[in-house]
């Protein structure tokens, strides 16, 4: 079984589109996490969320935003996609909260804006 | 915020053992310091997490000397599957949101 798993793979998509990635963990954990890598692989936090508080990293554009229908899924929503929004965007969860928790990846969905 | 700083690249022989230090002067009193590995179109994947002194698992070693203010991770006879990009990181990305993994270390192992 996957322990924490990501769709789409890969998704190819147009400028000013509306698109979603959809993230599921079976693990039980508590906290969720969204990530965005760029092309020079700099490895970046979007979101972190649990059943109690969402924390936002102010840095990303209120286009995204994550939803989450329950604890076992963190989905990202983008709206009005721009070409900058290219990248690899990783889900992944943890325990709780706090550096001493293991967080465990998706495989990573690569979105291409055209 | 506890930044880190470690090099960006790194090259070895099947065999040998790799030694990637990462400095973090800023590392508060509660963060534990968490190595991850990145293989290419993969996730990062946990490798080993410490709060001082050493800790050693079936993968790697960690050194963390007293004043904690950088970690090294110790690879033992790395294999060619061992190239990849290590993550040094410390702190609570889930309270904070301008940690970040960074770029890591892009550890080459040739045979």
């Amino acid at each position: 079984d996957t322990a924490v798993s990501q769709t789409p793979k890969y998704l190819v998509t147009q400028m000013g589109n509306d698109k979603s990635i959809k993230c599921e963990q079976n693990l039980g954990h508590d906290t969720m996490y969204w990530y965005k890598q760029d092309s020079k692989k700099f490895l970046k936090i979007m979101f972190s969320y649990n059943n109690k508080e969402l924390i936002i990293n102010e840095t990303v554009p209120n286009r995204f935003s994550p939803k989450s229908p329950d604890k076992a899924h963190l989905n990202l929503h983008i709206n009005s996609l721009e070409l900058g929004d290219s990248a690899v965007y990783f889900c992944a969860s943890s325990q709780d909260r706090g550096s001493d928790y293991e967080q465990y990846f998706g495989p990573g969905t690569r979105l291409t804006v055209t | 915020l506890a930044k880190t700083t470690q090099p960006i690249s790194m090259d070895s022989y099947e065999g040998q053992e790799v030694n990637i230090t990462c400095s973090h002067n800023n590392i508060a009193t509660n963060d534990y310091i968490t190595w991850y590995q990145q293989f290419p179109s993969q996730g990062p994947r946990f490798i080993i997490q410490g709060y001082k002194t050493k800790v050693t698992n079936e993968v790697a070693s960690l050194f963390i000397p007293a004043d904690r203010k950088s970690s090294t991770l110790s690879l033992p006879r790395v294999s060619l599957s061992d190239t990849a990009v290590y993550y040094c990181l410390v702190g609570d990305l889930s309270n904070d949101y301008k940690l970040s993994f960074g770029a890591g270390t892009t550890v080459t192992v040739r045979a």
